[in-house]
């Protein structure tokens, strides 16, 4: 069935630097690929997201990449912050009805 | 405007009883979900919502779990005969459209401990 795998599960980097977190999906048909961040003990909340129809989408230190033949997609944070810390979800759509979610990243942001 | 908002917060039970977990979606939200995360793990599809009508069930793990909603709004998700393999996370999610194609909007959850 539909599957999404996702690495690093864990990511450990300097303030500062960049983090990239990558993502495989398995349905050639999906064409919705969002992010979720989720702090500790809190609700998933929308980061970015990005439809099949483009490559790459950025928004402030935060952008996603796109490649469809390969079937994967990616996160890039640069400049990051402590605040940045928190567990990332990526997720693939399937069949246009629901979304199926990569098993997270933890990311840590040493100062 | 108001989020989804899921309740109770919390909730212990004791093994074999029956529980239910309440969703309000956000208003004019059409699609209605429900995920369940056990520590530390990922996001596991439960059951999806167009409307009243459930197109996929497919996630609900035993016939234990069962869910409805009434009205294009309210869910509740019922999880008969309680087992500690149960104890997660239940996230209720809305988004306007289908998922596939619009974000989801999660509520805070469901914290479910069975002892």
């Amino acid at each position: 069935g539909e599957n999404v795998e996702q690495h690093p599960s864990t990511l450990s980097v300097q303030e500062g630097d960049s983090a990239v977190i990558k993502c495989t999906y398995s349905d050639s048909a999906s064409n919705y690929f969002p992010w979720y961040k989720q702090e500790l003990g809190k609700r998933p909340q929308l980061i970015i997201d990005i439809r099949s129809n483009v490559g790459e989408k950025k928004d402030q230190r935060i952008a996603v990449t796109l490649n469809k033949t390969a079937k994967h997609f990616s996160l890039h944070i640069t400049e990051t912050q402590p605040e940045d810390s928190a567990v990332y979800f990526c997720a693939a759509s399937v069949g246009a009805q629901k979304l199926v979610f990569g098993q997270g990243t933890r990311l840590t942001i040493n100062p | 405007g108001a989020g989804v908002s899921q309740s109770p917060s919390n909730k212990v039970t004791e093994k074999g009883k029956d529980v239910e977990l309440r969703c309000d979606p956000i208003s004019g939200h059409t699609a209605l979900y429900w995920y369940r995360q056990s520590l530390g793990q990922g996001l596991e599809f439960l059951i999806y919502f167009q409307g009243n009508s459930a197109p996929d069930k497919s996630g609900l793990p035993s016939d234990r779990f069962s869910a409805e909603r009434t009205g294009g709004s309210v869910s509740t998700l019922t999880i008969q005969r309680t087992q500690q393999e149960d104890s997660a996370v239940y996230l209720c999610a809305s988004s306007l459209m289908s998922g596939g194609n619009s974000p989801l909007h999660f509520g805070n959850g469901t914290r479910l401990t069975v002892t």
